[in-house]
């Protein structure tokens, strides 16, 4: 099993900072390797997919990069409504798709 | 526009099942995966499952083998996910997604199943 390693747990940040939210994946998953956001009470929803290509309707402040085992979700400027939970997901294995456990970004 | 209406709450007791639904619309049925993903009170996101709804064929998590049954009725565009011998930690919020080559766009709008004796 591919085991995905978020960092950190918790960030709290201010409306306007940039933000680096990070994933490492257990063994290499090349570029298959997905972002989601999560709001309490909802379904998550699907950020970045392929590691870097950003998915329809999705602001351009979010942007996704790495490859590999090391990978990196950047917001560039944060809103009030991108405070929420943020799961990496791999798919490099068909048969077996793992999350990281997920990093809260909380308002400073 | 393409949508996944998931069954109601369920409430059990350990040891029982329980099924839940996902009926999708606005796409072709057969030409997408639909993947199970759980989420217990307070945690993170844990994928269960697969199934192609063309062929059926199923795969999962190794930790539910045995356990769970993903099943589809192509006739009415509807999977479902059955999951057996139910414990309280069975106690989660349960998603179905439709997989595509641009990612997870498409989630129901959960089931939580509860279960207590």
């Amino acid at each position: 099993e591919i085991v995905m390693t978020q960092s950190p747990a918790t960030l709290s940040v201010s409306p306007g900072e940039r933000v680096t939210l990070s994933c490492r994946a257990s063994h290499s998953v090349s570029t298959n390797l997905a972002w989601f956001q999560q709001k309490p009470g909802q379904a998550p929803r699907l950020l970045i997919n392929g590691a870097s290509t950003r998915a329809t309707g999705i602001p351009a402040r979010f942007s996704g990069s790495g490859s590999g085992t090391e990978f990196t979700l950047t917001i560039s400027s944060l809103q009030s409504e991108d405070f929420a939970v943020y799961y990496c997901q791999q798919y490099n294995n068909w048969d077996m798709y793992t999350f990281g456990q997920g990093t809260k970004l909380e308002i400073k | 526009q393409v949508q996944l209406v998931q069954s109601g709450a369920e409430v059990k007791k350990p040891g029982a099942s329980v099924k839940v639904s996902c009926k999708a619309s606005g796409y072709t049925f057969t030409n997408y995966y639909i993947h199970w993903v759980r989420q217990a009170p307070g945690q993170g996101l844990e994928w269960m499952g697969r199934i192609n709804p063309d062929s059926g064929g199923t795969n999962s998590a190794q930790k539910f083998q045995g356990r769970v049954t993903m099943t589809r009725d192509t006739s009415i565009s509807t999977a479902y996910m059955e999951v057996t011998r139910l414990r309280s930690d069975d106690t989660a919020v349960y998603y179905c997604a439709r997989a595509s080559s641009s990612g997870w766009m498409y989630w129901g709008q959960g089931t939580l199943v509860t279960v207590s004796a």
